[in-house]
């Protein structure tokens, strides 16, 4: 079974700095997906960004970005130019590539509650 | 993007009475999946809500406790029946149009 490790339950950044998640984690599968979620206080969770395993180009979502290490298979967010919206709980989750009804199925990791200071 | 409403928002319940929580889409989406989460906790997956048959459930849930009903495409509903305090919890449905996208969340608490 897959798993997911954030390893930092809490991180503070000041506004305007950039900030670094991290994120391992452990399958067996060489196909898969990765994603980052932002759970804001008492509001919806959203996706932040996502990345393909079998591609080598680290993903960005404008000040979002990714440094996926596959050997490694570590996946930390790097968040440039932080803005108090960018308050929240943030997940790791594993999704496979198999096909099949439970490929969209989503491990998460236990979350990293970023607080940003003005 | 597709937005999903879950009703109610929140509810506070008596031990041993049952709650249904409604899942809406605005339209219609692949797959709807039921998690729970536990106050400052991650999400745990309960289980994948199929259309038009019953549900797959995760290791560590039953049918008997969270029924789960998905008549179409778009909508879905789970049962927390004969409850406890330990069902407190935060239930979020989930959709999947190209990729998981969630619900508000329905903040559970069991007296």
């Amino acid at each position: 079974a897959q798993t997911v490790t954030q390893s930092q339950p809490e991180m503070s950044v000041q506004e305007a700095e950039t900030v670094t998640l991290s994120c391992t984690y452990d399958t067996s599968e060489s196909d898969y997906y990765l994603f980052w979620y932002k759970q804001p206080p008492s509001r919806q969770m959203i996706l932040v960004i996502r990345q393909e395993a079998y591609k080598q180009q680290n993903a960005t979502e404008n000040r979002f970005s990714v440094n996926f290490q596959k050997a490694a298979k570590s996946f930390s967010l790097k968040i440039s130019d932080s803005q108090l919206g960018d308050a929240a709980m943030y997940f790791c989750a594993y999704r496979s590539s198999n096909s099949g009804g439970s490929n969209y199925k989503l491990t998460f990791g236990k979350g990293t509650l970023l607080t940003v200071n003005p | 993007s597709a937005v999903i409403s879950q009703k109610p928002s929140r509810d506070i319940c008596q031990r041993g009475t049952s709650l249904t929580i409604q899942c809406q889409v605005d339209s219609q989406v692949t797959m709807m999946f039921w998690y729970r989460q536990q106050p400052g906790q991650s999400l745990t997956l309960i289980a994948t809500a199929n259309q038009g048959s019953e549900a797959t459930y995760e290791s560590g849930f039953v049918i008997d406790k969270f029924p789960i009903s998905r008549p179409n495409l778009t909508f879905s509903t789970l049962t927390v029946s004969n409850m406890s305090p330990e069902d407190s919890s935060i239930y979020l449905c989930s959709g999947v149009r190209h990729e998981q996208f969630f619900g508000p969340g329905t903040r559970l608490t069991v007296l």
